[in-house]
């Protein structure tokens, strides 16, 4: 069993829904990640967070870490929103710095 | 403009020729690291660095090495490349640990060993 699942590995949707990634994890965090990668291979960084909620624009994470679950909403799916996106946890070690373990990816299509 | 750059984008090369793909950043950024993405398995972690002249293995090390004799430049080394070492690679770099700064990313770098 991988140390952090996403569901759905593919997510097909119409412009303008709402749309809610998962991610689920074993192992103890530090601060867990996603990351949006284009079309194109490029990678970007949404969010990190370690509690709580984050909101930027119209994506929202949120992170119950009693639980090791995570969510990824997009409120207002658009077609430019059509990515790869990555969930990641980041397990720190004191002495020898940090190590980020991914997700396989959820690839999402919203269609005009 | 803040970023990570790496070279090349684009490699096709031979079994056992050794290669160099550079990774730099220009944000003074302490910790930087390499990635593999391989369809089906994701994002893996082969080497990090927390400093100059301080690596550590990630998750895949076997058949790499790297650097870190400046703060900005994190090369990755394939001594004698081999097919299964085909894959997406991205190097990223954070301010800090990696554990609790955001991650900034290069393109990344398609090898294919033939």
């Amino acid at each position: 069993k991988n140390e952090v699942e996403q569901s759905p590995q593919n997510l097909t949707a119409q412009e303008g829904e709402f749309i809610t990634i998962n991610c689920s994890y074993s192992v103890g965090i530090s601060a867990l990640h996603w990351l949006q990668q284009h079309p194109g291979g490029g990678i970007v960084s949404l969010f990190m967070l370690s509690s709580g909620k984050k909101k930027h624009g119209r994506l929202i994470a949120t992170i119950n870490i009693q639980e090791k679950h995570s969510s990824l909403h997009i409120t207002a799916s658009h077609p430019r929103d059509s990515a790869v996106y990555i969930c990641a946890v980041s397990s720190g070690r004191e002495t020898s710095g940090s190590r980020l373990t991914f997700g396989e990816g959820t690839q999402l299509t919203v269609n005009p | 403009e803040a970023q990570v750059t790496q070279n090349p984008r684009y490699l096709i090369t031979v079994t056992g020729k050794k290669l160099t793909v550079t990774c730099s950043q220009n944000m003074n950024h302490e910790y930087m690291s390499w990635y593999r993405q391989d369809p089906g398995l994701g994002l893996r972690q082969i080497y990090y660095s927390m400093n100059v002249e301080v690596t550590d293995k990630g998750d895949v090390p076997e058949g790499y090495k790297v650097s870190r004799k400046e703060k900005r430049n994190f090369p990755l080394i394939l001594e004698s490349p081999s097919p299964n070492q085909t894959s997406l690679y991205f190097c990223a770099s954070s301010l800090g640990q990696g554990w609790t700064d955001t991650q900034y990313f290069g393109p990344g770098t398609r090898l294919t060993v033939l």
